[in-house]
């Protein structure tokens, strides 16, 4: 069964601190690997990992994917408290026809004190 | 702006009671799906759909029903049938085509059951 685990499952840290959030995954025909952050509503999307070792970078924050090792990061560096949110990991599989949906991990809940 | 419009927002239901939570998008987008959110689970996926008047069940359909009579439109009924509704509710849409893995998300609905 195609699963997806992150952690931790939540993080306290002070503003400035940099995070790293793990992903790791088991599924067979692998298409990609999504992260969304979730600020009390609707997720929106941070990065599309295909490729193995291509960092993707977004201002503070950046992500990468190791096929082999079937896991993925997120990092986070100097934290404001804007950044508190549940990070949702999903993966996406090659199906026969259009991608049947994301398959998503538990999240991880980080909380930027000030 | 484009974007997916959830409603209600928040809405309380007695047990027994049947209630349909909206989804609308202006997006274009083919593809349309319903995903539960409980705490600590991440998103289950609920149905989706990848062309008007088709729709199939994701891994939580049973208690649920939805219809997919436009494009534009995808709503959900919770059914008496479902056995523990009270959760959050959200809707995406992607577009067409087996590359397109990114869903945009709505704001989200929060059903209690009282």
């Amino acid at each position: 069964e195609d699963k997806v685990v992150q952690s931790p499952l939540s993080l306290v840290v002070h503003e400035g601190d940099t995070v790293t959030l793990n992903c790791s995954y088991e599924v067979t025909n692998f298409r990609s690997l999504l992260w969304y952050k979730q600020e009390k509503k609707a997720p929106t999307f941070l990065f599309m990992l295909t490729s193995s070792g291509i960092e993707k970078k977004s201002g503070r924050l950046s992500s990468i994917l190791d096929k082999k090792e079937l896991f993925s990061i997120l990092n986070i560096t100097a934290t404001q408290t804007g950044d508190s949110a549940i990070y949702l990991c999903a993966f996406a599989a090659i199906s026969s026809g259009s991608a049947r949906q994301l398959t998503f991990g538990s999240g991880t809940q980080l909380t930027v004190l000030p | 702006d484009g974007g997916i419009t959830q409603s209600p927002k928040y809405l309380f239901r007695k047990e027994g009671q049947n209630v349909t939570l909206s989804c609308e998008q202006n997006l274009n987008h083919d593809a349309m799906y319903w995903y539960r959110q409980d705490p600590g689970q991440g998103l289950r996926l609920i149905y989706y759909s990848q062309i008007v008047n088709d729709f199939q069940k994701g891994d939580i359909a049973e208690g649920y029903s939805v219809s997919r009579e436009k494009k534009e439109s995808f709503p959900l009924t919770v059914t008496s049938a479902q056995k523990n509704p009270t959760a959050f509710y959200l809707c995406a849409s992607r577009t067409g085509g087996s590359g397109a893995n990114v869903l945009t998300f709505g704001a989200g609905s929060r059903l209690t059951v009282l």
